[in-house]
Parts: structure tokens; sequence; C-alpha cells
């Protein structure tokens, strides 16, 4: 059964950047029927796409978070990573690592979540 | 970005019926079609519907899920408990190539 965990940092400061990392059991991420995403929840509001990647490294961002974010891939040890620079309060949020389905079918799996704050 | 439009909540007698809706356009609903989640807190949101009214296995066979237009709708039948949750549409935009997602409607089993 596939798994996806993320792991990061709990706690950020205001202009640093966010790294979080998505490990993925249970299947392989170089399978080509899938894409790999980020979604993350503010506080009470609710979900953001952040952005996806494919296996061979392409990838797809959120027009309004595109110049801060960075995602990349690691097949050999089959995790995929999200960085956000620039953090400010605003990006406070819950984030999910999650699987995508081709063919903009959706997300089918997803990772318990890690909830990330921004603050001094 | 312009998101889904979904009700923020709903509130149905233990065995009746919840329809949640969620309106989009053309470039989002309309087009590629919506995918509703379900989403207890504390835990991982969990795919219900994708292409409209495709059912994962696994998803009970007291929800369906269908689209008219630029709206869709998500049906669940003979509430239970495990049914109280936050429900959200998503559609990815194919002008703004990007996922949209509703604000959520807290469905509330009284």
């Amino acid at each position: 059964q596939l798994q996806l965990q993320e792991s990061g940092p709990g706690l950020v400061k205001p202009s640093e950047t966010l790294s979080l990392t998505c490990i993925v059991s249970g299947g392989s991420i170089s399978s080509g029927r899938y894409l790999w995403g980020w979604i993350r929840q503010l506080p009470g509001k609710g979900l953001e796409w952040i952005g996806t990647i494919y296996y061979s490294g392409t990838t797809s961002y959120n027009p309004s978070l595109r110049s801060r974010v960075t995602i990349s891939v690691d097949t050999s040890k089959n995790q995929y990573s999200l960085m956000l620079n620039s953090l400010t309060a605003a990006d406070t949020a819950v984030y999910y690592c999650a699987r995508e389905w081709l063919l903009y079918l959706g997300f089918d799996s997803w990772g318990q979540g890690s909830l990330v704050t921004v603050s001094s | 970005q312009a998101g889904l439009t979904q009700p923020p909540s709903v509130s149905k007698n233990l065995r009746q019926t919840a329809t949640l809706t969620c309106i989009g356009n053309s470039n989002n609903v309309g087009n590629q079609g919506a995918v509703w989640l379900q989403h207890h807190q504390g835990h991982p949101p969990k795919l219900l519907f994708y292409r409209n009214d495709n059912r994962p296995s696994g998803i009970s066979e007291r929800l369906s899920a269908s689209r008219s237009g630029n709206t869709a709708s998500l049906t669940i039948t003979g509430l239970q408990p495990e049914d109280e949750a936050d429900y959200y549409c998503s559609a990815w935009d194919s002008t703004l190539s990007v996922w949209v997602f509703g604000g959520g409607t807290k469905l509330t089993v009284l």
C-alpha cells in the first residue's frame, strides 16, 4: 500500500527558506502513471495547490507562488522535496504531499501533513 | 486566483440525505471535471470522486456525484456519524494552469 510521509522543521523564521521532503514507500516514484504534488492548508482556510513534479523532473507551479517555490525529485531515494523561500507568517500552514493521477484526475494518496509555523 | 464556490456549512439529521454543491466555470469544473475530497481534521484528505462521478475502489456506494454544466454535486444518502467532515471540491483550471479548490463545506450530522 502506498504511503507518503512528510518530514521537515515545524518552526521556521520569517525570511528564511522552508525545506520539506516527502518519502514515498510501497510504490515507485518513477512510475510514469503519476505526478507528485504539494498542497497546503492555511489556518481556518481551504486547500491551496503549491506545485507538482513528474519523475523526470518536469514541474508545474501555482503562479501565485512560482517565484518562491522549487520542487525537486530524487528517484534513487524514492522521495521528492519542496523548497519555499522568503517566508512570512502567511505561509504558516499544514503542508501535504500527495500523489496525483495523470490527466488531471486528482490526488488519490496523501501524507499525514506537516504543520509549519513561520515565527521569530 | 478564483476558486470554486461551496456553501460553508450543511447540517442534516442522521439517516437523511445531504447534497453538497460546487460552482466553477467553463475553464475548470465545466472542462476537466470535478474532484471531491473528504477531510476529517487531523487526518489526510481522502479522494471520493474524480472526473465528476468516478468512484475509486473502497468508497461507499452511499456516496454519489455528478456534474451539470459548471456545477458539481456530491450526494450522501443515509447519513452516518462518520460522514461528518469537511468536503472539498477541486478541478484543474486549464486557463490558469492551476488546481483550484473550493473553500470547503463542513457537513454536520445531527
